[in-house]
C-alpha cells in the first residue's frame, strides 16, 4: 500500500543552523505533499505545503524541494530559532482527501 | 473565525467501557477526518465524511470503532470496550471539501487514557 518514509526521527541543530527533513513516498499518483508542525501538547498546523508541478517554494526561513522522478521531498529550514522545536510531519496525496503522513521528525533547536 | 474544537480535551476510562468523542469542524467545511496519534508516532488515518456521501472508514482498527457525522457538521467517535491499546491522542480534522487536496485544519485532540 501507500507509504510515506521520514528521515530523520529527531534531530538537534544549533541555534541559527539550518535543518533539513526527508520523506520519501511510494505512490507515483501523489501530487501534494503538506507538512505540518505540532508543538508540545498543540495540534498539528500547516507551515508549507508544494504540489507536483513545482520543485521548490519557499517561505521566509522555509523551503520545500520535490523531486517526482525520484519521490522524495525535502523541508528546509534556515537559521534556525528555538520555536521551531516542534514535531515536523510530513504528508503525500494523490490528489484528495487522502493524506498518508511520515512518522514524524523531533526537531530540537538548541540556544 | 472559530477553529476545530474537541471534546474532551482528556478522557481517562477502565478497560471495557465506551467513549465518545466529539468534533466540531468549521462552519462551512464539508469533509472531516478522524485520525489516532500514539505516543511518538505519526497521524494514522481512521475515518472520512464528505457532505452526504458515504463514509470512508477503511481506516477503522476494528469494529469496535464507529463514527457518524449528524447535519454535515458535528462528528462523534465512537469506542466500544476500550483496550490499553486505545489509549491515543484521537484528532479531527477539517477541510473545505475533500475531493481535491486542501489543508486540513486540526483540533487540539482528546487524549485517551485507558487503564
Amino acid at each position: 500500500g501507500e507509504n510515506v518514509e521520514q528521515h530523520p526521527s529527531t534531530l538537534s541543530v544549533q541555534e541559527g543552523d539550518s535543518a533539513v527533513i526527508k520523506c520519501t513516498y511510494s505512490d507515483s499518483a501523489s501530487n501534494y505533499f503538506p507538512w505540518y508542525k505540532q508543538e508540545l501538547g498543540k495540534r498539528p498546523q500547516l507551515i508549507i505545503d508544494i504540489r507536483s508541478n513545482v520543485g521548490e517554494k519557499k517561505d521566509q526561513r522555509i523551503a520545500v524541494t520535490l523531486n517526482k522522478t525520484a519521490k522524495h521531498f525535502s523541508l528546509h529550514i534556515t537559521e534556525t530559532q528555538p520555536e521551531d522545536s516542534a514535531v515536523y510531519f510530513c504528508a503525500a496525496s494523490t490528489g484528495t482527501y487522502k493524506y498518508i503522513f511520515g512518522t514524524g521528525t523531533r526537531l530540537k533547536v538548541l540556544a | 473565525g472559530a477553529g476545530v474544537s474537541q471534546s474532551p480535551s482528556n478522557k481517562v476510562t477502565e478497560k471495557g467501557k465506551d467513549v465518545e468523542l466529539r468534533c466540531d469542524p468549521i462552519s462551512g467545511h464539508t469533509a472531516l477526518y478522524w485520525y489516532r496519534q500514539s505516543l511518538g508516532q505519526g497521524l494514522e488515518f481512521l475515518i472520512y465524511f464528505q457532505g452526504n456521501s458515504a463514509p470512508d472508514k477503511s481506516g477503522l482498527p476494528s469494529d469496535r470503532f464507529s463514527a457518524e457525522r449528524t447535519g454535515g457538521s458535528v462528528s462523534t467517535l465512537t469506542i466500544q470496550r476500550t483496550q490499553q491499546e486505545d489509549s491515543a491522542v484521537y484528532l479531527c480534522a477539517s477541510s473545505v471539501t475533500g475531493t481535491s487536496a486542501y489543508e486540513q485544519y486540526f483540533g487540539p485532540g482528546t487524549r485517551l487514557t485507558v487503564t
